[in-house]
């Protein structure tokens, strides 16, 4: 079974950081093209950031350039997005997910607050 | 970025009736080698969205087949042919086509 289960969040005071984790299993991730949703309460999702299955290619939303970094390590089937410099508009449940957005994770909550 | 455009908003709908949600984007979502990356995604009450339709009328594993999806270039529909009490939540229309992918606002279905 494809699954995908997230983990990191948590909450921050603005111009933290924090490193959520993706963990796959029922597939390579290597694969695959990954990615990050986010939702903010209330709100629709918004794509954040991709990376391609040898992670030569990244892209992030322009909300988050210079200060969101995804990564992967294809050995452990893990996805991660490292989040600097936090702000309150981050608050958000994170989701990991594949490709066209087949699968994702129960997601993880990051909230920014002082 | 690519704007997504739901309607209607909020979809109230008896049960065992039609249901029908309309997306437009404000620009074509065919891509160079003529594909079209235009997906339906479900968000039932407190859980994760679930993709239903992709690449504009295809249904995903396990999707029943009263849902259906169609539409070409910039306008795109989904309909449910006849409502069930476990349709009700948010329906999103998502573009893959151009980066950064962008969603709808929406369509919050509920039961009549």
């Amino acid at each position: 079974e494809v699954q995908l289960v997230e983990s990191g969040g948590g909450l921050v005071q603005p111009g933290g950081s924090l490193r959520l984790s993706c963990s796959a299993s029922g597939f390579t991730i290597s694969s695959h093209w990954m990615r990050w949703v986010r939702q903010a309460p209330g709100k629709g999702p918004e794509w954040v950031a991709s990376i391609k299955g040898d992670g030569s290619v990244t892209s992030y939303v322009d909300s988050v350039k210079g200060r969101f970094i995804i990564s992967r390590d294809n050995a452990k089937n893990s996805l991660y997005l490292q989040l600097n410099s936090l702000r309150t508009e981050d608050t958000a449940v994170y989701y990991c997910a594949r490709d066209q957005l087949e699968t994702w994770g129960q997601g993880t909550l990051v909230t920014v607050s002082s | 970025d690519v704007v997504m455009t739901q309607s209607p908003l909020s979809l109230p709908v008896t049960l065992g009736q039609p249901a029908s949600i309309s997306c437009r984007s404000s620009q074509s979502l065919v891509d160079s080698a003529g594909d079209t990356y235009m997906h339906w995604f479900q968000q039932r009450p407190g859980q994760s969205p679930r993709r239903l339709i992709y690449r504009v009328s295809n249904r995903d594993s396990g999707v029943p087949d009263r849902f259906s999806g169609s539409g070409s270039g910039t306008d795109f529909t989904l309909k449910i042919s006849r409502v069930e009490a476990e349709d009700v939540g948010v329906y999103y229309c998502m573009q893959g086509t151009h980066w950064p992918y962008t969603f709808g606002q929406g369509t919050k279905l509920e039961i009549k």
